[in-house]
């Protein structure tokens, strides 16, 4: 059964800072993985998905890697603003399950 | 179109009263999905249709009911529900069922039973 980590569960940082978020799976027959951000309360708003042969996407100041081998997915958020604040959930489409297998999530915020 | 669109965005319903949450969307997505999400959780898969057809119950309570009408409408109809069926209600839309496509989540139904 696949087993989702994210490390940190919480993370504080000022304004500007560069955010890292990790992400580990124990299976590494996936299909893809895609990051969320989830803001109090609401839905999940899909951030990046990279497929399971692609090492990185990349959009505006989001950047996603992944090692499919180590089973390692890394979120780098640039600059980050307060606007940033959010729970980062990652997700995984493995090879034998049609479910997402969800990560915990990490709780960030930025202070202004 | 790129959204998923989800009504009620709250609701407070008695143990005994029926109601029904509604999900849209337009991008031609044939799959749709409903998960619940506890407070502080990640969100769990309930139901998944494929092509209009359920194929995934994942042991879900009778109590929730879905259904799909059409290719861009999922409803989940709710009955005699208890406390613990709080929780947020998400919908979600993929191209197909098969691995490579991303999932599109709607903003979720807060669902309060009392």
């Amino acid at each position: 059964k696949q087993e989702v980590t994210q490390i940190p569960a919480a993370l504080s940082v000022p304004e500007g800072e560069n955010l890292v978020l990790n992400c580990s799976f124990t299976d590494s027959a996936i299909y893809n993985l895609q990051w969320f951000r989830q803001d109090p309360g609401k839905g999940l708003t899909s951030l990046l998905l990279i497929q399971s042969s692609q090492r990185e996407q990349t959009s505006g100041r989001l950047n996603a890697s992944l090692d499919k081998s180590s089973g390692r997915s890394t979120l780098y958020i640039a600059a980050s603003q307060p606007g940033d604040s959010a729970t980062y959930l990652c997700a995984v489409r493995d090879s034998n399950d049609y479910k997402l297998s969800f990560g915990a999530g990490t709780t960030v915020t930025v202070r202004a | 179109d790129t959204e998923v669109t989800q009504t009620p965005k709250h609701l407070v319903m008695g143990m005994t009263n029926k109601k029904s949450l509604k999900c849209e969307q337009h991008m031609g997505h044939r799959a749709m999905y409903w998960y619940k999400q506890k407070a502080k959780k990640p969100p769990e898969l309930m139901f998944v249709y494929s092509y209009e057809k359920l194929s995934i119950n994942e042991s879900v309570p009778s109590r929730f009911s879905p259904e799909c009408p059409n290719s861009s409408l999922l409803n989940l109809h709710l009955h005699a529900l208890q406390p613990e069926d709080s929780a947020l209600y998400l919908c979600a839309s993929s191209q197909a069922t098969g691995h490579n496509y991303g999932y599109t989540f709607g903003s979720g139904t807060r669902l309060t039973v009392v």
